[in-house]
């Protein structure tokens, strides 16, 4: 299967920790990149391999996988953490890449 | 920095021809695999195509397969989409994205708009 999912929308209260979650068959095979896309923006990736952050990403962002789900987890969530969140990895052909369809985030 | 920069976009009737260009600049552009990433408005993202670092190795989207064609020159720094055949499905914002360990996107463009009226 070439295909991840994601839940549509999640909220959050401000300060509180949330999960966002990705389940495919790819991820038994490959970790899941996490990116986070504000209104008008680019995207930009949070979460590169297992539970990486890319130099400027707060320590808050963090990553886990296990059989064909992976997590991206946010602690201490803020109103600057309110964005469109999505999972990427290779598919199983390992030459094709594939995004879940996102997840709405907010900060409430 | 990494700094990648789309160019190209544009309204296209259905049918027609549109080349991309996506410059990159403050890394060795020649030793990245790069991507094109679309998304159709208020959609979600949807890989496009990838490139190696060489340009011997090209893979496509079924969506795409047969009339869109990524290339580069690396000794311009820069990356190409020359997109045929295109319909008003093809409308969406077009992003180029630097790979790393042809896993992941590790950069990304601000991306350029195709609009292909239906």
């Amino acid at each position: 299967s070439s295909e991840l999912t994601q839940d549509p929308a999640v909220s959050v209260a401000l300060g509180q920790t949330v999960k966002i979650a990705c389940q495919g068959d790819s991820l038994r095979s490959y970790y899941p990149s996490w990116y986070q896309q504000k209104p008008g923006q680019a995207p930009i990736l949070v979460i590169n391999g297992k539970t990486n952050r890319p130099s400027g990403i707060p320590d808050r962002f963090s990553g886990s996988s296990s059989g064909n789900t992976g997590s991206l987890t946010i602690t201490a969530v803020q109103a600057d953490d309110e964005a469109d969140y999505y999972c990427s990895t290779r598919d199983t052909s390992g030459n094709h890449w594939v995004f879940g369809g996102g997840t709405r985030l907010t900060v409430l | 920095q990494v700094q990648l920069v789309e160019s190209g976009g544009g309204v296209v009737q259905p049918g027609r021809s549109l080349r991309l260009s996506c410059a990159g600049s403050g890394y060795i552009f020649s030793s990245y695999a790069m991507h094109w990433v679309r998304q159709a408005p208020g959609k979600g993202l949807e890989w496009v195509a990838v490139i190696s670092y060489d340009g011997g190795n090209k893979y496509y989207a079924d969506s795409v397969k047969g009339r869109f064609t990524i290339s580069r020159d690396n000794s311009k720094d820069t990356l190409y989409l020359q997109m045929n055949s295109l319909r008003p499905e093809d409308t969406a914002v077009y992003y180029c994205a630097k790979d790393r360990g042809w896993l992941l996107l590790e950069n990304w463009g601000q991306g350029t708009l195709v609009t292909v009226p239906s």
